[in-house]
């Protein structure tokens, strides 16, 4: 389809485990977001991408989080090391430009349970 | 920092009520605002947008008005349907446009 495509839908891991959650955005568009959803609770920025680099990482809550978009289209949050905090449905948006004026549109998201 | 403060749920109302969920916001600068609707098993969507003070967004029904004096943008639809069941995120884009944030969400559920 032309929207925004997440995978794995669902995934479930063991506490120390590594995982990588990708994203396929919508084609053309520039900006992509990753952001971390818990239950009962809006959408938590975590990292933007404009292009292949990343302008701005401060919701990235330790270094255990890293993403790449190494060419300008697909993109991968990689967590090292899972702690059952980190279970949440993530949620991967994109957009023609910056978000300012534009519209986000957002994948239906990767929920990740750690046990 | 710029956040967004909406309205607790959940809200039940019957059909053809009227709907108001309030959101208020606090930021640097002249932010963009929008509401953001979940409906069950599908992913957020906008909703509707206004990025200036005074202006209104519209969509499906629904309104909201960008107030700079009360810091709102409150989201208001004068005739539910069972339809508009869903949760709706208010969701502010600050001065730099680069960051999205999102209020907590209010769960909505309209009965026939």
């Amino acid at each position: 389809g032309a929207g925004v495509s997440q995978t794995p839908s669902n995934k479930v891991t063991e506490k120390g485990k590594y995982v990588e959650l990708r994203c396929d955005p919508i084609s053309g568009h520039t900006a992509l977001y990753w952001y971390r959803q818990s239950l009962g609770q809006g959408p938590e920025f975590l990292i933007y991408f404009q292009g292949t680099g990343a302008a701005d990482d401060s919701g990235l809550p330790n270094d255990r989080f890293f993403a790449v978009r190494p060419e300008g289209s697909v993109s991968t949050l990689k967590i090292q090391r899972t702690e059952r905090g980190d279970s949440a449905v993530y949620l991967c948006a994109s957009s023609l430009g910056t978000g300012g004026y534009g519209e986000l549109f957002f994948g239906e998201g990767s929920r990740l349970t750690v046990l | 920092g710029d956040s967004v403060t909406q309205m607790e749920g959940p809200v039940t109302l019957s059909e053809e009520a009227f709907l108001t969920i309030n959101c208020t916001y606090t930021a640097t600068g002249y932010p963009s605002l929008f509401w953001y609707v979940q409906y069950p098993g599908e992913g957020l969507q906008l909703l509707l947008k206004a990025t200036k003070a005074d202006d209104k967004g519209s969509n499906k029904g629904f309104e909201a008005t960008y107030r700079k004096e009360t810091t709102s943008f409150h989201l208001e639809k004068g005739s539910v349907q069972v339809s508009d069941s869903a949760v709706y995120f208010c969701a502010l884009s600050g001065h730099t446009g680069n960051q999205f944030y999102f209020g907590t969400g209010t769960s909505l559920t309209v009965i026939p």
